[in-house]
């Protein structure tokens, strides 16, 4: 059973671009959230999809978008990046958006904006 | 906004000694979970807590879920070297206040483990 896929694994854009990073639940999950963690600090919550729609969404700028397709994978898209937009970008996946819903994590895509 | 305090930022112990850490909050959760994230992986999900009171067990672990609901301490009894990595707290609220689904993390604490 194949757990929370993320990719690419690293990335290195230069400031201004574009970069758009994809996930893929555990298997008969229907729930993504993602999350920006930067260098030595704890996971921040960006916005969660669920039937295809953002249902939640953290203090992120615009800039910060995403999508959900019928399948359930998800993608995250970052425009004019910036230097502060360097992270470990996780994707966590879950069966549900309740409490009660273990929320299960990728291995992120590390993200360098120079 | 929440945000939840955690200490200590690290830990040096030597294999055998116990540990424990700590997250308190300003604002209250209705579950504490306790992760762990090894190098080049996501965090992994070690204890949740659901209700304040709840003390929870897993294996050498202990975690509880404070009376107030604005605190939580995880306990590791015995260490082994395969206890390094960085722990984090995290709270997370109900649909009923609008943030369900959402986790806030504390900063972690980082565990090194000396044989």
């Amino acid at each position: 059973d194949a757990g929370v896929t993320q990719s690419p694994t690293h990335l290195i854009k230069t400031r201004g671009q574009q970069v758009t990073l994809r996930c893929s639940p555990k298997s008969g999950h229907d729930t993504v959230s993602w999350y920006q963690q930067a260098l030595g600090q704890g996971p921040q919550f960006i916005f969660q999809y669920y039937e295809e729609e953002e249902r939640q969404r953290g203090n992120f700028p615009d800039r910060f978008s995403g999508h959900q397709f019928p399948n359930y994978s998800s993608e995250l898209n970052v425009n004019a990046l910036l230097l502060g937009d360097s992270a470990l970008y996780l994707c966590a996946s879950s069966l549900g958006t309740g409490v009660y819903n273990e929320q299960f994590f990728g291995p992120g895509t590390r993200l360098t904006v120079l | 906004g929440q945000q939840l305090n955690q200490s200590p930022q690290s830990m040096f112990i030597q294999e055998g000694e116990d540990v424990s850490m700590n997250c308190t909050s300003s604002s209250i959760f209705n579950t504490w979970l306790w992760y762990k994230q090894d190098p080049g992986e996501g965090p992994v999900l070690l204890i949740a807590l659901y209700k304040a009171g709840e003390l929870t067990s897993n294996g050498r672990l202990t975690a509880q879920f404070g009376i107030t609901r604005k605190d939580s301490f995880l306990n590791i009894s015995a260490s082994i070297p395969s206890d390094v990595g960085i722990y984090f707290c995290a709270g997370q609220l109900s649909w009923y206040d609008n943030q369900g689904g959402k986790l806030i993390f504390g900063q972690g604490t980082e565990l090194s483990v000396k044989p």
